[in-house]
């Protein structure tokens, strides 16, 4: 099966600009997350989803948006590019809220 | 929130064992995670423990005192595919994930 699929896997964008993050699951997880991966700072949380049609806020979510309109798809959108979402974003998913979570390959956004 | 430290860098020799210490300070307390990660890969599972004790898994051995908000994470017979970043993870009570900032282990000949 192939898991966690993240796209694009890299990505260079003006700042001002709006991008998508896209994340796909097959394993039928409930819970969805985004995390953000900057140097020194370990991975932080930006949004979250417990079921599909839900959504919560993370450690980090200012600038950032989500939706789950199914239980495969968790797409990150940034409204308004800036030089700070420069980072490695993770997305990754578990059965539940309460089982482990696993992460998809990554996409690395490079905002000029 | 949590406070989650753990050392920034560690080396160590092939065949050797290393100890990765990650201490924690927390609101709430639903478990500890370990996670590897290689340069440029996504992080994967290694370890999760909830009660005080030892949870072993083949080289690698996971242990946790709640009383002290401490862990540990012990590779043994090191490999040169160990070379990675370990993240120690805290879950809180709304079973959220904590992360610290990663030890990077590099083994060497």
């Amino acid at each position: 099966t192939a898991g966690i699929t993240q796209a694009p896997t890299s990505q260079i964008l003006a700042a001002g600009r709006s991008m998508t993050l896209r994340c796909t699951q097959d394993m039928r997880h409930n819970a969805m997350y985004w995390y953000r991966q900057d140097l020194g700072l370990g991975l932080r949380l930006i949004h979250y989803s417990n079921t599909a049609g839900t959504t919560g806020k993370g450690e980090v979510p200012d600038g950032y948006s989500v939706s789950r309109a199914n239980t495969d798809d968790f797409p990150l959108t940034l409204a308004s590019a800036v030089p700070s979402q420069t980072s490695v974003y993770f997305c990754a998913s578990s059965p539940s809220e309460t089982d482990t979570q696993y992460f998809g390959p990554g996409t690395r956004l490079t905002v000029l | 929130g949590q406070n989650i430290d753990q050392p920034t860098e560690m080396t160590a020799t092939e065949g050797a064992i290393v100890q990765i210490n990650c201490t924690y300070q927390t609101s709430g307390f639903n478990g500890l995670f370990w996670y590897q990660q290689h340069a440029g890969e996504a992080p994967t599972f290694l370890s999760y423990n909830v009660l005080d004790g030892l949870e072993e898994k083949g080289r690698f051995s996971s242990f946790l005192s709640r009383s002290k908000g401490y862990s540990y994470l012990l590779l043994k017979e090191l490999q040169m595919k160990d070379s990675a970043s370990y993240l120690c993870a805290v879950r809180d009570s709304d079973y959220k994930l904590s992360f610290g900032a990663g030890t990077t282990v590099t083994v060497r000949a």
